[in-house]
């Protein structure tokens, strides 16, 4: 079956650590993207990837990093300087043109005890 | 820049209810295509419609229907009938032109009691 994977489901970490968030597509697509949720809130941007090598801050990258060194992983790291780490993240791809939909996966709970 | 506001953050209703979530948008782009997404307990989002600048053309999937209306810059979305099953997080979303990113709206909880 085509589609996003996200691993873990559930992460917990400790203050000061970093943390890497794995997400993996098989459907083919060049654009991939990361989102942040917090509790009651909509979704902002993170990072984004229109192509292998590439990738571009969104709206809340401070804090965060990531790699795109092959089309279909896309990993986020979270590290120590992220202040408020604490949320829902959810990957997303999509064929990389603006009248696409994106396609989501499942997400990640991130914890920071 | 663009934006996408959902006034309502919660709705409730009784099962069979017809219930309308509202979805406002700004943009300076001529062409732009909106979206709705729906995200159930499980917290993955669900696609449900597309629709571009140039087709105001209302559509109706089932019990699900969309009304675009450019003059008022709304693209709402009503379920007739309401289910249970239809409990959920629905979130409007706007692509601009060539960029290729989802501007979302902070999303209507929708809780359709029996």
């Amino acid at each position: 079956d085509g589609g996003i994977t996200q691993s873990p489901k559930y992460l917990f970490r400790k203050e000061g650590q970093n943390v890497t968030l794995s997400c993996e597509q098989n459907l083919n697509h060049d654009a991939m993207y990361w989102y942040r949720q917090d509790p009651g809130q909509g979704l902002r941007l993170i990072y984004y990837s229109q192509i292998v090598n590439d990738f571009q801050k969104g709206d809340i990258a401070e804090g965060y990093s990531v790699s795109r060194e092959k089309k279909e992983s896309f990993p986020l790291t979270v590290t120590s300087a992220q202040k408020n780490p604490t949320a829902f993240y959810l990957c997303a791809s999509s064929q990389g043109a603006p009248y696409n939909e994106q396609f989501f996966g499942p997400g990640t709970r991130l914890t920071v005890l | 820049a663009q934006k996408v506001t959902q006034a309502q953050t919660e709705i409730s209703v009784v099962e069979k209810e017809d219930v309308t979530l509202d979805c406002v948008y700004e943009t300076r782009d001529t062409t732009y295509y909106l979206f709705w997404y729906k995200q159930p307990p499980s917290g993955e989002l669900v696609f449900l419609i597309r629709r571009n600048s140039f087709d105001e053309q209302n559509e109706i999937s089932g019990r699900y229907s969309w009304n675009f209306q450019k003059s008022t810059s709304s693209f709402n979305f009503t379920i007739t009938a309401s289910q249970v099953v239809d409990s959920a997080v629905y979130f409007c979303a706007l692509s601009e032109g060539m960029r290729n990113m989802l501007t979302f709206g902070g999303g209507t909880r929708l809780m359709v009691k029996p």
